[in-house]
């Protein structure tokens, strides 16, 4: 068990729909990540946010927005969803004191999307 | 665009001998390099790192080497065991922009 949380397990929705992800980072973590995995392709960065900032941002679809709260959870939301953006979606946690420091990341078991 | 590549997706190995994983990048801005293990149902799991001023990091059974000229990595596995039976990833951060980027995966299976 990594610490991290993410809720749904699973999410079955339709074209079209809207719909948010829930992670809480392991306790005293100031970093959330999320990240895409598509079938059988490795995990795509899609964005960071650091004590409820912004921090960094990859390959993140204008339709996908997220947030990390006071309480530092953190929320992805995808909307306009399409066949494509089926895939598993993981949160992960550090503790990133540092900028550009060598804090490990912890993993949530993730989210899987289905979007029919 | 794949910065990082993994361009085998499976490999085989009898328990007792090296597991030899391979990573390239193509990104000289890349400062930290990882590797994660992952199990089916579950999220990748922290398995070992190297900065970029190393070329070689040891944690018990597990090596990790860096050759910055080749942008080349390799995760060593010894002795392998039927446990270590998992996808595993390597990833790479771009410093100055702190986003991390995953190679596609590795299937070890370590056959008894």
């Amino acid at each position: 068990d990594s610490g991290v949380t993410q809720t749904p397990k699973h999410l079955i929705t339709a074209t079209g729909q809207r719909v948010t992800l829930r992670c809480s980072p392991r306790s005293g973590d100031l970093s959330v990540y999320w990240y895409q995995q598509s079938l059988d392709q490795g995990l795509q960065f899609l964005i960071q946010y650091y004590n409820g900032e912004e921090r960094a941002k990859g390959n993140i679809l204008e339709r996908f927005s997220a947030q990390q709260f006071p309480d530092l959870h953190s929320e992805l939301n995808l909307s306009s969803l399409e066949l494509g953006d089926s895939a598993l979606y993981f949160c992960a946690s550090s503790a990133q004191r540092l900028a550009g420091g060598t804090d490990t990341q912890y993993f949530g078991p993730g989210t899987r999307l289905t979007v029919l | 665009d794949q910065q990082v590549k993994q361009n085998s997706p499976s490999l085989s190995v009898q328990e007792g001998r090296i597991s030899i994983l391979n990573c390239d990048y193509t990104n000289s801005m890349f400062d930290y390099f990882l590797w994660y293990k992952k199990y089916p149902a579950e999220g990748p799991t922290f398995l070992i790192s190297i900065s970029s001023i190393k070329d070689k990091n040891e944690d018990g059974r597990f090596t990790v080497f860096l050759n910055k000229s080749a942008k080349h990595l390799s995760l060593h596995i010894v002795p392998s065991q039927p446990g270590d039976s998992a996808v595993y990833f390597c990833a790479a951060r771009e410093y100055n922009f702190n986003k991390f980027y995953f190679g596609s995966g590795t299937k070890l299976n370590v056959k008894p």
